[in-house]
């Protein structure tokens, strides 16, 4: 079975603070997604990356920065966390193959608070 | 603005009852869609897909119905059972790219 690791399963910051949020992925998937989960927004995605070094905005990605050096790890920075990014921060991770019927697997999730 | 929608909030069943979950979208790009399960504090788990050459698939107590004339597609949960109380969100996806569309989700919750 596909593991995806998230780093942190409930974080704490403070306004300001620069924040990363790792995620590491173990079946070689090329594909590699950010979201944030809000009540009655559904799931939203910020960044994601189809290879190594290579990234794409997604729907959200004010406030947000990503890298991905290498193939298993995609990490999600706050550059200056703000209290309207406390949410829960879900990575996900997919094999690459232009068609479309190749799954998301996720992680556990994030809960970030920023105070 | 949103691609793929949920309308119904929330949801209560009896258990033993069907639950029935809808979802509509509004591109005729997607071709292939997809239920999500997810319980609080943990990541959204797969529960069944449909590819848009189908109009049913069914895994056990789960099925899904495709519209794609109605852009419509539900998931069918027959019996259910209090485990399956979470939130459901469905998504899609078109043929070429690698981005999948989200719900709003649907909470699920069935009374033992």
């Amino acid at each position: 079975d596909v593991k995806v690791t998230q780093s942190s399963r409930y974080l704490v910051k403070r306004t300001g603070e620069k924040v990363f949020l790792e995620c590491v992925q173990d079946m070689d998937h090329e594909n590699m997604f950010w979201y944030r989960q809000d009540p009655g927004l559904g799931l939203r995605l910020i960044y994601f990356s189809y290879d190594v070094k290579m990234k794409e905005k997604g729907d959200i990605p004010e406030g947000y920065s990503v890298s991905r050096e290498k193939k298993e790890r995609f990490s999600l920075i706050l550059e200056s966390a703000s209290t309207n990014q406390t949410s829960m921060y879900l990575c996900a991770s997919r094999r690459n193959g232009g068609a479309a019927n190749e799954k998301l697997f996720f992680g556990s999730g994030t809960q970030l608070s920023v105070l | 603005d949103q691609q793929v929608k949920q309308n119904s909030p929330s949801l209560s069943v009896q258990e033993g009852r069907i639950s029935i979950l809808n979802c509509d979208y509004t591109n005729s790009m997607f071709d292939y869609f997809l239920w999500y399960k997810k319980y609080p504090a943990e990541g959204p788990t797969f529960l069944i897909s449909i590819s848009s050459i189908k109009d049913k698939n069914e895994d056990g107590r789960f099925t899904v119905f495709l519209n794609k004339s109605a852009k419509h597609l539900s998931l069918h949960i027959v019996p259910s059972q209090p485990g399956d109380s979470a939130v459901y969100f469905c998504a899609a996806s078109p043929n070429t790219g690698n981005q999948f569309y989200f719900g709003t989700g649907t909470s699920l919750t069935v009374i033992p």
